[in-house]
């Protein structure tokens, strides 16, 4: 099971917004929609952000959205914070109870 | 409160093998998966496989087939990570997650605070 693509990075100013990609398989992100997003802070366990494509756990704010058309997920950030700097990482279902995560994109607040 | 706490860091020779305890508590052990996640320094993070605690049953990544096996013990609401074999490589925070406690939906909502293993000669 190969790796899901995101960008290495990404960058904004505050205030802006920024889109990450994830482009995966019809065997993972194309073929089920379970694709989750994380944010990863440095030293840090990974939080939740997305999951089901487009849902926000509790306590996320709407400045976090999701799409999907076929094999690829994109997140944007709205509304870019300091806060926001940090790596996010998407991860699909991939059939089977298997899971693949994207390899990840640092997002830098300039 | 949802808590994944989990063993402390361990330093091993290659061609060891380390194991890395993940005790829960907040919820009931049994209904729902347990996860292992590997992140190399500086690196992304990679599934390496989950288990089921109420059947005992495990999945595990292609990658890693063979190296590492996930069980679960339902008396001490723990489960457990081990990787044999080890080698420079697999140098690593290891972290669980569990599934679906707090959403809906196959996503990993709590985590452990991680577990670094150093392998070195």
């Amino acid at each position: 099971q190969s790796a899901l693509t995101q960008p290495p990075s990404a960058s904004g100013s505050p205030g802006q917004s920024v889109t990450i990609s994830c482009t995966g398989t019809s065997s993972d992100v194309g073929g089920y929609n379970y694709v989750s997003w994380y944010q990863q802070h440095p030293g840090k366990a990974p939080k939740l952000l997305i999951y089901a494509v487009n849902k926000r756990p509790s306590g996320v704010p709407d400045r976090f959205s999701v799409s999907k058309s076929g094999n690829t997920a994109s997140l944007t950030v709205s509304g870019l914070q300091a806060e926001d700097e940090a790596d996010y990482y998407c991860c699909s279902y991939a059939g089977s109870n298997n899971y693949v995560f994207g390899t990840g994109t640092k997002v830098t607040v300039l | 409160e949802v808590q994944l706490v989990q063993s402390g860091a361990e330093v091993k020779k290659p061609g060891a093998t380390v194991k890395i305890s993940c005790k829960v508590s907040g919820y009931t052990f049994t209904d729902y998966y347990i996860h292992w996640v590997q992140q190399a320094p500086g690196k992304g993070l990679q599934w390496l496989g989950l288990v089921d605690p109420e059947a005992g049953e495990s999945v595990y990544a292609e990658k890693f087939q063979g190296r590492v096996t996930i069980t679960a013990d339902t008396s001490t609401d723990t489960a457990y990570m081990e990787l044999s074999s080890l080698r420079s490589e697999d140098t690593a925070v290891y972290y669980c997650a569990v599934a679906g406690v707090a959403v809906a939906g196959l996503s990993f909502d709590f985590w452990g605070q991680g577990t670094l293993v150093t392998v070195s000669s």
